[in-house]
């Protein structure tokens, strides 16, 4: 079975840093395309970015309203996502969740984890 | 970026009926577009891709049509763990985008 469990979230001053983590098992992580998807408070999803496989150039890519302050990274030794997000903003709170790219595509997301609250707020 | 508008924002529906939620995209993404559902406080949970392919598990119930831009998906039969927000989502292009969602409402 499937199971991602994010953890590292909490509040945080506008301007600060946070890492969260996702912890993945029941799959081959390391083949695995990942993302972070997020959902401000009542709203929707919005995509974060993604890590390719290392098979695949290992390669981050991540939406405009975090490039350059946010950093994807894994850990295929410790089956291990992480997000290093700086310079946070208010606009940043929301659930964070991580999610596996589909074999067939990977910005196709077929298994989510219960995801992490990050409330940026002084 | 594409962006993907949703109608209806909200849809009342009886139990055992037909639900219909639409989902436009704002150019061509061929039939590179899913749909996931949403419950409160739960993860999304990956329903349909290339438009019409039921994930694994997924009931038949849940159907899904359509091509380039203008996309459907349709719940024959409302059952009561079926009232839940339904997310549209294209990944024909860079960057993937998400529609803004339909809550579907019990009537």
């Amino acid at each position: 079975e499937v199971q991602l469990v994010e953890s590292g979230g909490g509040l945080v001053k506008p301007g600060g840093s946070l890492r969260l983590s996702c912890a993945a098992s029941g799959f081959i992580f390391s083949n695995a395309w990942m993302s972070w998807v997020r959902q401000a408070p009542g709203k929707g999803l919005e995509w974060v970015g993604r890590i390719k496989s290392k098979a695949d150039d290992g390669a981050t890519g991540y939406a405009a309203p975090v490039e350059g302050r946010f950093t994807i990274s894994r850990d295929d030794s410790k089956n291990t996502l992480y997000l290093q997000m700086n310079s946070l903003k208010t606009e940043d709170t929301a659930v964070y969740y991580c999610a596996t790219g589909h074999v067939t595509h990977g910005y196709l997301f077929d298994y989510w984890g219960q995801g992490t609250l990050v409330t940026v707020s002084s | 970026e594409i962006v993907m508008t949703q109608s209806p924002a909200t849809l009342s529906v009886s139990p055992g009926e037909r639900a219909t939620l639409s989902c436009r995209a704002s150019q061509s993404v061929s039939s590179n577009l899913a749909w996931y559902q949403q419950k409160p406080g739960q993860a999304p949970r990956f329903l349909i891709y290339g438009a019409s392919t039921r994930a694994t598990g997924i009931p038949a119930r849940f159907s899904g049509s359509g091509s380039g831009t203008e996309f459907t998906l349709t719940i024959s039969s409302l059952q009561s763990e079926d009232f839940a927000v339904y997310y549209c989502q294209q990944y024909n292009n860079w960057p993937p985008t998400f529609g803004q969602g339909t809550k579907v409402e019990i009537k």
